[in-house]
């Protein structure tokens, strides 16, 4: 079973519609990240979570909100999405205790705003 | 400004050669560094990562770290086909809790 799981895995959306994708893990790391990946921009972070009661935003969270329900789930809203924010969406996690910052991924949704 | 840097690609090299991937960053402070395969429309796999200076080897994967020049680079022996994919370099900013990801290399492995 995949350690980090996302959903939906593939959602069209029309601009204007409010949508939410879901990241669950089974790491047990406290840590959470919300990414999107653009073709030729690499990845950028959106928001990211420490903890459940710690949400901070990352370099691009204009558009976006999450929200932290439990140390394992972490959910990113867009709340009017926008042609612009269609991209592939991924979230992460790592293990803050272990002082690395390593991140593992989940598989991604693809979003397509039209 | 990028504040990690790769060149882009692709980068093609024979099956069975060694490919060389390079990665500069900008942050002095940064301590840790990770390597993520990424295959077309498929997720960042960790392959690699190195928080001192010199090489760390797992496999047919070796990683060297030179802090003072700032320079990080991903060494794959023998090359495979399915080894074909997207490297992309990360390295943790100065607080730790945030990575920066560089673009990415493709890489192509001919058979």
């Amino acid at each position: 079973d995949a350690d980090v799981t996302q959903t939906p895995r593939n959602r069209i959306t029309k601009t204007g519609k409010r949508i939410m994708l879901e990241c669950s893990q089974t790491k047990g790391h406290d840590r959470m990240y919300w990414y999107r990946q653009d073709p030729g921009l690499g990845l950028r972070l959106i928001y990211y979570s420490f903890d459940v009661k710690d949400i901070n935003k990352g370099e691009i969270s204009d558009g976006y909100s999450v929200s932290r329900q439990a140390q394992a789930k972490f959910s990113l809203s867009l709340e009017s999405a926008i042609p612009n924010q269609t991209a592939l969406y991924f979230c992460a996690t790592s293990d803050g205790a272990a002082g690395r910052n390593e991140q593992y991924f989940g598989p991604g949704t693809r979003l397509t705003v039209t | 400004q990028k504040e990690v840097e790769q060149n882009s690609g692709p980068l093609s090299v024979p099956e069975g050669a060694i490919a060389s991937l390079n990665c500069t960053y900008s942050d002095r402070v940064s301590q840790s560094f990770f390597w993520y395969r990424q295959y077309s429309g498929k997720s960042p796999e960790l392959i690699m990562s190195i928080y001192s200076n010199g090489d760390k080897e797992d496999g047919r994967f070796t990683a060297q770290l030179n802090k003072a020049s700032q320079y990080v680079s991903l060494l794959i022996r023998d090359s495979q086909p399915s080894d074909s994919a997207t490297y992309l370099c990360a390295a943790n900013n100065n607080a730790g809790n945030m990575l920066t990801f560089g673009g990415g290399t493709r890489l192509m492995v001919k058979p």
